[in-house]
């Protein structure tokens, strides 16, 4: 059973940081790693799938990096609308969700 | 586009079943690559892979809720639906459906979830 980790849990940042979370596979799971958006309340939404590729519509302010087991999301300029928590999941067996990584504003 | 929309009961009492049922719209449930899926979410935690089922009624599950869990599928009324026995109090959470697939295998898109409280 592939377990993931992110780090950090929680971040507090300003409009305008450049942010980075980490997202690390207990196994190798090549490159397939997605990443998701949630707001509070809302559904999550997807950024990035197979690690990097950014899902149609997303800024490209977002964008994934990593293949094996350790990943990560950076966004290049946070923007007000970016405040919310960020999830990693690994496709490469049957699916399973990183704890989440929460953005707040500073 | 395609949109799923999950309904049913919010309020379940301990030891009886809960019920969902997802209507997918804009698209077909029976398309080739995909599979309907559940999630859910405990408050203030992290998100729950519960299970998916192909239109063909081929089944996986969490092993952790796998005793507890059937999803099915109404191919006819473009519809999937959860049932998990018995519930207790940690199964109260937001339950979302979602489509997972594709070439790279990823959700998208969610229904809007449904909060479910178990409660007497």
């Amino acid at each position: 059973d592939i377990q993931m980790t992110q780090s950090p849990s929680s971040l507090s940042a300003s409009v305008g940081d450049r942010v980075t979370i980490a997202c690390r596979a207990s196994q190798s799971i090549s490159m397939s790693l997605n990443w998701y958006q949630q707001k509070p309340g809302k559904a999550p939404k997807l950024l990035i799938y197979a690690a990097s590729t950014l899902q149609s519509g997303v800024p490209s302010r977002f964008s994934g990096t990593g293949s094996g087991t350790d990943f990560t999301l950076t966004i290049s300029s946070l923007q007000p609308e970016d405040f919310a928590t960020y999830h990693c999941q690994q496709s490469y067996t049957t699916p399973r969700f990183g704890p989440g990584t929460k953005v707040d504003i500073k | 586009q395609v949109q799923l929309q999950e309904s049913g009961p919010g309020l379940v009492k301990p030891s009886q079943t809960l019920s969902l049922t997802c209507t997918v719209s804009g698209g077909s449930i029976s398309g080739a690559i995909y599979y309907w899926s559940w999630i859910r979410q405990h408050p203030g935690k992290g998100l729950e892979w519960i299970g998916y089922i192909y239109h063909s009624g081929s089944t996986y599950y969490n092993p952790s809720l796998k005793s507890r869990v059937t999803i099915s599928v109404d191919t006819s009324k473009n519809q999937f639906s959860l049932k998990l026995s018995p519930v207790t109090a940690a199964d109260t959470a937001v339950y979302y459906c979602a489509r997972y697939g594709g070439n790279d295998n990823r959700f998208d898109p969610w229904g809007q979830g449904t909060l479910v409280t178990v409660s007497s």
